[in-house]
């Protein structure tokens, strides 16, 4: 069955410091990869996404991600995190159908 | 500008009444969904729709129904067989086709009084 893990619930770094929010999928096919970030009380806003061809996906807000086939993983890293990171961020993936699959989240907390 | 649009952004409802949740995109998306958002278990689907007129069962359907009469609008209606509706709600949309970027509008906060 596919899945998406996301093995943190909690993360907490200090301002400054660097990011890597860690995702895992179970898929049988050629998977697209997305991470989102939603803020408290709000929708969930794209950050990137992982269709084909490269494997180190830069997104907005100076996000990027790698994908890696050989782990089936696809993190999520910044380099210098800002305050305003603060929030949730899923990772998904679909086959190309209906079905999207999201992990159940990792809670970023940033100390100033 | 183009997106999706969720009213109210929060309702309060008495156990035993039916809510309509609303949902309307002008992204001209084809596919259109409805999850369920509890803390710490992530997004769950409640139904999605792929054309006007059809819409399919996610994995949380029980207390809930859906219409698609427009491909624009994709109105939830939480029933009083909802044993549990407090909630956050998400609606999203997307291209049919492969791959394509699921977007989400801003939710709506549902609470049994």
């Amino acid at each position: 069955a596919q899945s998406v893990t996301q093995p943190d619930i909690h993360i907490t770094v200090s301002e400054g410091a660097s990011l890597e929010l860690r995702c895992n999928y179970s898929y049988g096919a050629t998977p697209y990869l997305f991470w989102y970030v939603q803020s408290p009380g709000q929708g969930l806003q794209l950050l990137l996404k992982y269709f084909s061809g490269d494997t180190l996906v830069q997104g907005i807000k100076g996000f990027e991600a790698e994908f890696k086939r050989s782990q089936s993983s696809f993190n999520l890293r910044k380099p210098s995190v800002h305050w305003s990171d603060a929030a949730e961020y899923f990772c998904a993936v679909t086959s190309g159908t209906y079905k999207y699959i999201f992990g159940t989240g990792t809670r970023l907390k940033v100390l100033a | 500008d183009g997106g999706i649009t969720q009213s109210p952004k929060y309702l309060f409802r008495k156990e035993g009444q039916n809510v309509t949740l609303s949902c309307e995109q002008n992204l001209n998306h084809d596919a259109m969904y409805w999850y369920r958002q509890d803390p710490g278990q992530g997004l769950r689907l409640i139904y999605y729709s792929q054309i006007v007129n059809d819409f399919q069962k996610g994995d949380i359907a029980e207390g809930y129904s859906v219409s698609r009469e427009k491909k624009e609008s994709f109105p939830l209606t939480v029933t009083s067989a909802q044993k549990n509706p407090t909630a956050f709600y998400l609606c999203a949309s997307t291209l049919m086709g492969t791959g394509n970027t699921i977007y989400f509008g801003e939710g709506s906060w549902l609470t049994v009084v």
